[in-house]
């Protein structure tokens, strides 16, 4: 098993509708995670990032954290076409601290 | 306050060229991260560092890849000899701190990269 895994999409969604983007994670000891949007060719810029289980919102984008079913989702509601881009997951990985990457969700939200 | 500062955002070398990629953290962070990322790649980590100490470089290339971060001065990842396959966008990172120190200072702040073309 992959220690951050994403389905790599792409993942199409109506404009004005929620995308949904999932990442599961391996290591159980994880406590902090983050959602990275990358435009192409543009680096990773940090949008969300949570820690407790449950919900966290932030405008248009909640994440959801279930550290049981080590699981965290982020949703996006009334998507934009700007919205389309690639989302990595990142966890910050007990045993040594260091922060692992998904390889990233790419959305595209159709006009 | 500055954000992470990455200089050249272009770089070309030749083969056997050495490249050399700088990088300025955010103003009060001591950490900084070394990431490659290929066309349609996620990002692959290579190097961890804090001022004059490589932590973890679990993922560099035993050969021809080096970095340091110096008391002074910007990070500097090194390749020497390049070849075509190191084509890529170098992404660096910084944070303030670990978890140790609370969550939010495991936080990653991203410069814009630097693209390596090899010729």
């Amino acid at each position: 098993q992959k220690e951050v895994e994403q389905n790599s999409g792409p993942l199409s969604v109506p404009e004005g509708a929620i995308a949904s983007l999932n990442c599961t994670y391996s290591d159980r000891g994880s406590q902090s995670f983050f959602w990275y949007r990358q435009y192409s060719g543009k680096s990773p810029e940090l949008i969300m990032f949570i820690y407790s289980n449950g919900d966290k919102e932030d405008g248009r984008f909640t994440a959801q954290l279930n550290k049981a079913s080590q699981y965290v989702s982020l949703l996006i509601r009334d998507s934009q076409p700007s919205d389309s881009a690639t989302y990595l997951c990142a966890v910050n990985r007990d045993r040594d601290d260091k922060i692992i990457f998904g390889k990233g969700t790419r959305l595209h939200i159709l006009p | 306050n500055a954000g992470v500062m990455q200089n050249p955002r272009h770089l070309v070398r030749r083969r056997g060229q050495e490249a050399r990629l700088r990088c300025s953290p955010m103003k009060g962070h001591s950490h900084v991260y070394w990431y490659r990322q290929l066309p349609e790649e996620g990002l692959k980590f290579m190097v961890y560092l804090q001022k004059e100490n490589i932590i973890d470089e679990s993922g560099m290339p035993k050969e021809r890849f080096s970095a340091e971060f110096p008391k002074e001065g910007p990070s500097i990842l090194r390749i020497q000899q390049v070849v075509r396959g190191d084509s890529a966008a170098y992404f660096c990172a910084s944070s303030p701190g670990t978890l140790t120190a609370g969550w939010r200072d495991t936080i990653q702040y991203f410069g814009a990269g630097t693209r390596l073309s090899v010729l």
